[in-house]
């Protein structure tokens, strides 16, 4: 069975940067025809998407923050990244890492909440 | 404000149906079959229910079921149960520059 693990370092300080990364486990991240996500969802708030990656590296930005957000993939460790730049507590969320197949997610991580605070 | 507009809460009675609608454009929900429901119970992940507008993933309760007309696409609950309490998301994939769009989220109150 598919399983997805998200790590995250809980606090971080506001203008600096956030990285996660999302460990898949049960299955390949190079495999076809598989893309990876990252959605978040502010407390009391609901889902946002925040950018997808396909097997290949093919990479797409929500464009509201696509300024600040680099997304990777790392099949020798079976893992992909995310990367958010300059936080503000807008940015607290938590974030969850998903499988794309064809057009929907189907496997999701159980989440990691991130908090910016100085 | 969220692409796609779904009621922020909907109630029904234990057994009874109930229907959340998810309202869009041409450039996404009407013109594509690729919207997806999501039911997310408080403090867990999104889990898959209903994906290409009304295809159920193995597992799912037959009880789940979607449809679209036009630009919007609806989820049906059938014979609901206390566990069926949750909130629900529909996403549908874009043409527009942001490849994915959400509904707000649905508060379903099974009474």
């Amino acid at each position: 069975q598919l399983q997805l693990q998200e790590s995250a370092p809980g606090l971080v300080k506001p203008s600096e940067a956030l990285s996660l990364t999302c460990t898949v486990s049960g299955g390949s991240i190079s495999s076809s025809p598989y893309y990876w996500g990252w959605f978040r969802q502010p407390p009391g708030k609901g889902l946002e998407w925040v950018a997808t990656i396909s097997y290949r590296g093919s990479t797409y930005y929500n464009p509201s923050l696509h300024s600040r957000i680099t997304i990777s993939i790392d099949p020798s460790n079976n893992h992909f990244s995310l990367r958010l730049n300059s936080v503000t507590a807008a940015d607290t969320a938590v974030y969850y890492c998903a499988r794309n197949l064809r057009y929907h997610y189907d496997f999701w991580g159980q989440g990691a909440l991130v908090t910016v605070s100085s | 404000q969220s692409a796609l507009t779904q009621p922020a809460s909907v109630s029904g009675s234990a057994g009874q149906s109930t229907t959340i609608s998810c309202s869009g454009s041409s450039s996404d929900v009407g013109g594509y079959d690729f919207v997806s429901w999501y039911q997310q119970h408080p403090g867990k992940a999104p889990k898959l229910v209903i994906y290409d507008v009304s295809n159920r993933p193995s597992g799912v309760s037959s009880r789940f079921s979607g449809s679209k007309s036009g630009n919007t696409a609806s989820l049906t609950i059938s014979g609901l149960q206390a566990e069926d309490e949750a909130d629900y998301y529909c996403i549908s994939y874009s043409s527009t520059n942001s490849l994915w769009v959400f509904g707000g989220g649905t508060k379903l109150t099974v009474l």
